[in-house]
């Protein structure tokens, strides 16, 4: 599976959109970019998964670049509970599940 | 509420002791994963089980072991316990067996404190 870099950390103020970037420049043709957040010591939360496309869903949006080499998850209106680690992991298209988390993006919401 | 429930949510015991934590997975869903967290390691990868059969491994130490049963619940089992092995461990649960097939579900995780 393709390795991931995210910044370590990132803040932006309560209302505006949190724009997380990730960097995957070895991802293959059959490997998804899938982004987790972990608020504080819970349990890793699903938010949104893509292969090509930008995708959207209730939580967020992602945009990947067309060479799918990055990608940007979107939070179009943060709010304090969404200060959490942001995770960016690729994942092969058959592969087992086997999350590789990384160290993520330390997000923190300011009020 | 994710729908996976894991016990006990915090245990305490003493090195060289054995452990068993305990996973029910979503309704429905037939794979069941260990992750271990650390301070000093992040989320780790440990193993899956699909349907009461081991399907991947990780980095798991031969101390540890785990099982799916046919109710589809699973335990990990931690033996000889070390200060090293304190951290939480988290189950998760999908339907399927493979990234294509959906989200990982994780539960709110067990805390275990080695003295």
């Amino acid at each position: 599976d393709a390795k991931t870099t995210q910044p370590p950390s990132m803040d932006c103020a309560e209302g505006r959109a949190a724009n997380l970037p990730c960097n995957h420049s070895t991802i293959s043709g059959n490997e998804y970019v899938y982004w987790y957040r972990q608020i504080h010591s819970q349990g890793p939360q699903y938010i949104i998964h893509g292969l090509k496309n930008n995708e959207t869903n209730e939580m967020a949006s992602l945009i990947i670049t067309e060479d799918r080499k990055s990608s940007t998850l979107i939070l179009p209106h943060a709010t304090l509970r969404d200060t959490a680690v942001y995770y960016c992991i690729v994942l092969g298209l058959d592969s087992s599940y086997k999350l590789i988390f990384g160290s993520g993006t330390r997000l923190l919401v300011r009020p | 509420d994710s729908g996976v429930t894991q016990t006990p949510k915090h245990l305490i015991t003493a090195t060289g002791q054995r452990v068993t934590l305990r996973c029910s997975p979503r309704s429905g869903d037939l794979s069941v994963y260990w992750y271990q967290q650390s301070l000093d390691q992040g989320l780790q990868f440990l193993i899956q089980y699909y349907n009461g059969e081991e399907r991947a491994k990780g980095n798991i130490l031969e101390r540890f072991s785990a099982q799916q049963f046919p109710d589809l619940h699973s335990e990990l089992n931690l033996s000889s316990l070390e200060l090293g092995d304190s951290a939480l461990y988290f189950c998760a649960s999908s339907v399927g067996v493979r990234a294509d097939t959906g989200e990982l579900f994780f539960g709110e995780g067990s805390r275990l404190t080695v003295l």
